[in-house]
């Protein structure tokens, strides 16, 4: 089955660094997404990766590697507003697009 | 740009009565939207996905019937809710699939709309 994992919450405190990590598991592959969701609201997105490294996008940056089927998502300089839902989600070979569950990350002052 | 609205953003509804949520993408042209629906704390279900022109393809589980998908335009999905049932309240949002709009990102990235909240009584 197509299977992708990430941490249920995480909590960091405002202004530190914080590394989301996900790990995938699927029927070929075409291109990871990381998307930002605040309660209540809809997603937004946040990044695209398609061939390994990082990308950098002010204070959020992605990483993938292809070959050990996982990505990062760093954010860094942690303001209150960050505190949200962060998924991560996989195109397969089809362009389905696979959902993880979501990273509720907290943000203490 | 890549731009998608929903209207109506929250409704309430009697049960039994049918209600019609719209999905437009303002800027770019979809050929394939998708509907997802959300419950409280859980993640997002793709319900279906909506092709321009065609029918709409749905999910194991989601009743085609009394989840009705209208792809009749570029820029326009419907989904109806029919018969609904106090069950069905939930957090209902579209995204749009953006291909080819150059600086808005990359070819194949979903669009959120602000999504629909819908209660049932």
């Amino acid at each position: 089955g197509q299977n992708i994992d990430q941490p249920t919450e995480m909590t960091a405190t405002e202004g530190a660094i914080v590394q989301i990590n996900c790990t995938y598991q699927t029927s070929g592959f075409n291109g990871l997404f990381w998307y930002q969701q605040h309660a209540g609201e809809a997603p937004t997105f946040l990044s695209y990766n398609v061939l390994d490294g990082l990308e950098e996008k002010g204070r959020f940056s992605s990483f993938l590697s292809r070959s050990k089927g996982y990505s990062y998502l760093l954010l860094k300089e942690l303001q209150m507003k960050d505190s949200a839902s962060y998924l991560c989600a996989v195109y397969d070979s089809n362009y389905q697009l696979i959902w993880g569950a979501g990273t509720k990350l907290i943000i203490k002052p | 740009g890549a731009v998608v609205s929903q209207h109506p953003s929250r409704v309430i509804c009697k049960s039994g009565t049918s209600v019609k949520i719209e999905c437009r993408s303002l800027d770019f042209q979809a050929t394939t939207m998708f509907w997802y629906r959300q419950f409280p704390k859980q993640s997002l279900m793709l319900m279906a996905t909506s092709n321009e022109g065609s029918k709409a393809t749905y999910e194991q589980g989601v009743e085609k019937d009394k989840f009705l998908i209208n792809h009749a335009s570029l820029t326009l999905s419907t989904l109806t809710v029919t018969s609904a049932h106090p069950e069905d309240s939930s957090f209902y949002i579209c995204s749009a699939r953006n291909v080819g709009l150059a600086g808005t990102g990359p070819q194949e990235t979903q669009y959120f709309g602000p999504g629909t909240r819908l209660l049932v009584l």
